[in-house]
């Protein structure tokens, strides 16, 4: 089974700056994906970054790169250059390559970017 | 490219009542996910299907919930009849296939806000 862990129920980060939203995971699987997905207050999920097990380099999307320590199995995302429209809830999610397709989510750092 | 596509996208039904919500998947894509989201539980996976074919339910809560997909292109999830306790935020969800060196994200709909007084 896999557990996602997000140890932020809430951050406030001034505009402009970096922020950092942590993520750790716990699974048997030998090999994985974890994505981050935001919801702003309107409802949606918006799918924002994914990271293989096996890839070597950190991923990134624009403004957001995910710092990944298999080691230590945490998947940080790292928004740069925050704005108001950045805030929302981010959620860390992760799916196994094998076997049930389940995407196990962890509970969600509510995130708000100050003027 | 169109995402995938829920309706309705708010639903207000009293207790005893059928509530039937839709949704169409990306096309192309070999999975469909249904998903609830409670402030109490957070997202919660209810069934996914692969190919049309229903492959885990383990997480739909009782009897009282039923989902289908007749089609590539359609699905439903049923609950009949409603309870209060059922309100929450219903998502659908659809991706590609994985390999054994890649994943591939869930795609979600906008969702359907449920309410049953």
């Amino acid at each position: 089974a896999q557990k996602i862990t997000q140890t932020q129920p809430g951050m406030f980060v001034q505009e402009k700056e970096a922020v950092t939203l942590d993520c750790t995971y716990d699974t048997s699987d030998p090999s994985y994906g974890l994505f981050w997905y935001k919801q702003p207050s309107s409802g949606e999920m918006i799918f924002l970054i994914y990271q293989g097990s096996y890839d070597q380099q950190n991923a990134t999307e624009g403004r957001y790169s995910l710092n990944f320590q298999k080691a230590r199995k945490s998947a940080n995302l790292v928004i740069s250059a925050s704005q108001l429209g950045d805030s929302a809830m981010y959620f860390c999610a992760m799916r196994p390559n094998f076997g049930n397709e389940k995407l196990t989510f962890g509970t969600g750092t509510r995130l708000t970017i100050i003027p | 490219d169109a995402g995938v596509i829920q309706s309705p996208r708010h639903e207000v039904t009293e207790m005893g009542q059928e509530v039937t919500l839709r949704c169409k998947p990306i096309s192309g894509h070999d999975y469909l996910f249904w998903y609830r989201q409670t402030m109490m539980r957070g997202l919660e996976l209810l069934i996914y299907f692969n190919n049309n074919v229903p492959i885990d339910d383990s997480g739909m809560p009782e009897d009282r919930f039923s989902a289908k997909m007749p089609n590539a292109s359609f699905s439903t999830l049923k609950i009949q009849p409603s309870e209060p306790r059922d309100s929450a935020v219903y998502f659908c969800a659809s991706s590609l296939a994985r390999g054994a060196y890649y994943n591939s994200p869930l795609h979600f709909g906008n969702g359907t806000r449920l309410t049953v007084t």
